[in-house]
């Protein structure tokens, strides 16, 4: 079974307005959890790391302001996509698991801002 | 610049045959490396690993080979199935819990 759920799957917003999406571990404490996005054809690109009771750090060129990370509890991670522009459509993962482990995925979500 | 690449971006197989997809990293400290299955619209999920200490991994239909000098780590599957039709993906990793990816590659199985 999944041992990350992601929240929602796919969502469709309009231009302008915040989108919310949670990244849950199952069964075990995300200290650290990871925030992906791919665009089509093209790898996962890391663009966060989410650290439970501290600042996440952000990959170059992502703005942190823009995608906004919680993670307030060793089983909850939030991603908010502040201000959504229809550039920001794409397929956002979330991956969490064991250090020195395989990472475990969220089903990931779709967003598209119209 | 991309440390772990997969340059096919696609491969047919006949069903029964072998797929045998490729990846390529660049930083040499890297030590362990998984392979990812994913289908359109889905989350990755894990297929395979092979750590830096050995150089074959296998686990039923897949086989993963890891050569350190060349730098180069493969995925074997055999025989290839129709359901095993999705793009798959390398990653590698160094110390702590960073990965990094390939761009993956389309596997299509023909029955």
């Amino acid at each position: 079974g999944a041992v990350v759920s992601q929240h929602p799957s796919r969502v469709i917003c309009k231009s302008g307005t915040s989108v919310k999406i949670e990244c849950r571990s199952l069964d075990f404490q995300a200290t650290t959890m990871f925030w992906y996005r791919q665009f089509p054809k093209q790898s996962l690109m890391l663009m966060a790391t989410s650290n439970e009771g501290s600042k996440a750090t952000y990959e170059q060129g992502v703005e942190k302001d823009k995608f906004l990370i919680n993670h307030a509890s060793l089983t909850l991670s939030t991603l908010t996509v502040t201000s959504a522009h229809p550039e920001d459509s794409s397929f956002y993962i979330c991956s969490s698991g064991l250090t020195n482990s395989p990472l475990h995925f969220g089903n990931g979500t779709r967003l598209t801002v119209t | 610049d991309q440390q772990v690449k997969q340059n096919s971006p696609s491969l047919s197989v006949q069903e029964g045959r072998i797929s045998i997809l490729n990846c390529d990293y660049t930083n040499s400290m890297f030590d362990y490396f998984l392979w990812y299955k994913k289908y359109p619209a889905e989350g990755p999920t894990f297929l395979i690993s092979i750590s830096s200490i050995k150089d074959k991994n296998e686990d039923g239909r897949f086989t993963v080979f890891l050569n350190k000098s060349a730098k180069h780590l493969s995925l074997h599957i055999v025989p290839s199935q129709p359901g095993d039709s999705a793009v798959y993906f390398c990653a590698a990793s160094g110390s702590g819990n960073q990965f990094y990816f390939g761009t993956g590659t389309s596997l299509t199985v023909i029955p």
